[in-house]
């Protein structure tokens, strides 16, 4: 079990879109729709942005999307705010009652 | 409102084993069908899916951790608990406690997460 690749650090201006990808195998991510993505402020606990590939909790701006093609997952932000700058982790089900994380991506607001 | 909230020692020594509860409040962690897991984060480091049980007790655990997980419930006290053997400086990390959202789906993400606490491995 690997971790899932992500970019180290992305970054994007207010008012911008940025997306963060999410790559992994067709034994998680391709085979499985159960995707999420975990946003994390500097010494805060992680809170869930996106679950079940594309889905939003409830309390979740529309501004943030999740989609999938074949074994990558994409976190998309749109209209970047400041409040943005976080570190954003993917996850994924990985099969046989497994789960994995990727290694995280910096997002900083320019 | 869920809350979770974990307590255990902060300091363990080296080849000892690690022991921490989260105590849940808000819900019952025996009458629905949710996943409760452990996931940890090395200081300056990303997250790791330590292992989750089912609602039922039965447990998942991840392979890289191989024998040293043990993840239990007591209905009674409405907690959960993780243990951790073997421990070395490796697994220094804060440890949180979490919960899937929307139940019954393992890795369909944590949706409920505990404060996360520290712990310190000595030699």
């Amino acid at each position: 079990q690997s971790a899932l690749t992500q970019p180290r650090s992305v970054s994007g201006s207010p008012g911008q879109s940025v997306t963060i990808s999410c790559s992994g195998t067709s034994s998680d991510i391709g085979g499985y729709n159960y995707v999420s993505w975990h946003q994390q402020h500097p010494d805060k606990v992680p809170k869930l942005m996106i679950y079940d590939v594309s889905k939003r909790p409830s309390g979740v701006p529309d501004r943030f999307s999740g989609s999938k093609s074949g074994n990558t997952a994409s976190l998309t932000i749109s209209g970047l705010q400041a409040e943005d700058e976080a570190d954003y982790y993917c996850c994924s089900y990985a099969g046989s009652y497994t789960v994995v994380f990727g290694g995280g991506t910096r997002l900083t607001v320019l | 409102q869920l809350q979770l909230q974990e307590s255990g020692p902060g300091l363990v020594k080296s080849s000892e084993t690690l022991s921490l509860t989260c105590s849940v409040s808000g819900g019952s962690i025996s009458r629905s069908s949710h996943y409760w897991g452990w996931i940890r984060q090395p200081p300056g480091k990303g997250l790791e899916w330590i292992g989750s049980i089912y609602y039922t007790g039965s447990t998942y655990n991840n392979p890289s951790l191989k024998s040293r997980v043990t993840i239990s419930l007591d209905t009674s006290k409405n907690h959960f608990s993780l243990k951790l053997s073997s421990v070395t400086a490796a697994d220094t990390a804060v440890y949180y406690c979490a919960r899937d959202l929307t139940g019954g789906i393992l890795g369909g993400g944590f949706g409920y997460w505990g404060q996360g606490t520290l712990v310190t491995v000595s030699s």
